[in-house]
């Protein structure tokens, strides 16, 4: 079955950029999806359909998708950005949805 | 406003029955495909299942296929899970979300905050 492979963290100073990638063999022709999760908190979905952000996501969480692997990028990180993320991609084989195995961002 | 509620978690033996719930409220329920994923404690998100909006179409992650049932009750908005011959590996917590998407592919664009099922002697 499909993989998707994630760093199992990141660290990154407030106000920098956090780049979170996502590897999956020709993840390219696939559309990611990417999900927020602070502890003890649900998922929230931040960024579909490769690079679209819902509503109420801030302009500094964007993503892109090419060839092997996407990234999510997180601009002007703060505090508040510290959470676990992950990538998901539906899987046209199975039909069905596949996780990363997520990262941890650590804002220092 | 969207919202997902969970309910039903809670502590079984191996080898028991439990259902999930999940009440839907803020948007046309019966409109959307909905699925439940977990997440064990520590461990990453799992995809366990999904029923399409009649109810007519389900699919299982491999690991539960014969043991959890999903099912839907559209007049009453709720998302239910059935599972059956619980195993110590099926202790999680318990999201059910909305599922939208298309031709691009299928994402989860609302989630419940979490049911606890623990499978323990």
């Amino acid at each position: 079955s499909y993989v998707l492979t994630q760093p199992p963290s990141v660290l990154v100073a407030p106000g920098q950029t956090a780049r979170i990638t996502c590897g999956g063999n020709n993840i390219g022709s696939k559309s990611v999806h990417w999900y927020q999760q602070k502890p003890g908190q649900a998922p929230v979905l931040v960024v579909y359909h490769n690079s679209d952000r819902p509503s109420g996501i801030p302009e500094r969480f964007s993503g892109s998708n090419s060839g092997n692997t996407a990234t999510l990028t997180i601009s002007r990180v703060e505090a508040g950005d510290e959470a676990d993320y992950y990538c998901q991609v539906w899987d046209g084989n199975s039909a069905h949805p596949i996780f990363g195995g997520g990262t941890k961002l650590t804002v220092l | 406003e969207v919202q997902l509620v969970e309910s039903g978690g809670g502590l079984v033996q191996p080898g028991g029955s439990l259902r999930l719930s999940c009440a839907a409220s803020g948007f046309t329920f019966s409109t959307y495909w909905m699925t439940w994923v977990r997440q064990a404690p520590g461990k990453g998100l799992e995809w366990v299942a999904n029923i399409q909006q009649d109810g007519s179409e389900k699919s299982y992650v491999d690991s539960v296929k014969g043991r959890f049932t999903i099912s839907r009750d559209n007049a009453k908005n709720s998302l239910y899970l059935q599972m059956n011959s619980l195993r110590a590996e099926d202790t999680a917590v318990y999201y059910c979300a909305r599922v939208l998407g298309g031709a691009l592919g299928y994402f989860f664009d609302y989630w419940g905050q979490g049911t606890l099922l623990t499978v323990s002697s």
